[in-house]
């Protein structure tokens, strides 16, 4: 069976100072990959997705950027932080053949900027 | 633009009784998937039931249903004798369309639901 992995769990950085979250999957090739950020509680935004090794697509302009380095590896990083990057960030996985877009999501990361 | 709609910001229901969360979406698509997804208080988000458009009977699973009215846009999840491990927040989502669009989802803004003993 597939499994999703996000790490670390909880985060707290000062402003200005790098990031790097890591996602990765288990049980599953050449996966559909994507990032999310879900600020207040409320509805997610779509970050970036990756379709395949070295291939990042950006959905929002913003002070953050990924990279898929393996196959199965999601990397959200960050050179310096801003206040208003703090929110819950959830790594998510698709089949790269399914026809049904479903997409499944790892635990998640709660990153603070102070 | 495509977007997804979740009019209700709360529900509440009496443990065991049935509650429907709401979710309206819009798209020229013809043929797409339609998703219910829970987020309990740890935050990871669960699939909760999946209704392709050109099917007309409405998906269920257990005791989770939908009502899916592919003209008026409509697609809510029925959640019969609810228990307290319901209660968590409801995302509606729908899959941007495109031949490009690798499954990227558009989410609703989420609905809490509570859960009274």
């Amino acid at each position: 069976s597939q499994t999703i992995h996000q790490w670390p769990a909880t985060l707290v950085q000062p402003v200005g100072s790098p990031l790097s979250l890591e996602c990765t999957v288990e049980g599953t090739s050449n996966p559909n990959l994507y990032w999310y950020r879900q600020a207040a509680g409320r509805g997610l935004q779509l970050l970036f997705y990756s379709v395949g090794i070295g291939q990042i697509s950006s959905e929002v302009p913003q002070n953050l950027s990924a990279s898929r380095p393996q196959d199965r590896q999601f990397i959200l990083s960050s050179k310096k932080l801003l206040l208003s990057d703090s929110g819950f960030y959830l790594c998510a996985w698709s089949p790269r053949s399914s026809s049904t877009d479903t997409q499944y999501f790892g635990p998640g990361t709660r990153l603070t900027v102070l | 633009a495509q977007t997804v709609t979740q009019s209700q910001p709360e529900m509440s229901v009496q443990e065991a009784e049935t509650v429907t969360l709401s979710c309206t979406y819009d798209t020229s698509e013809s043929d797409y998937y339609l998703f219910w997804y829970k987020q309990p208080p740890s935050r990871q988000m669960i699939l909760v039931i999946r209704q392709e458009a050109y099917k007309q009977q409405n998906a269920t699973e257990n005791r989770f249903s939908v009502n899916f009215q592919k003209a008026a846009k409509s697609f809510s999840l029925k959640i019969s004798d609810s228990q307290l491990g319901d209660a968590a927040m409801y995302f509606c989502a729908y899959p941007l369309a495109g031949g490009t669009s690798y499954g990227k989802l558009t989410f609703g803004q989420g609905t809490i639901l509570t859960v009274h003993p």
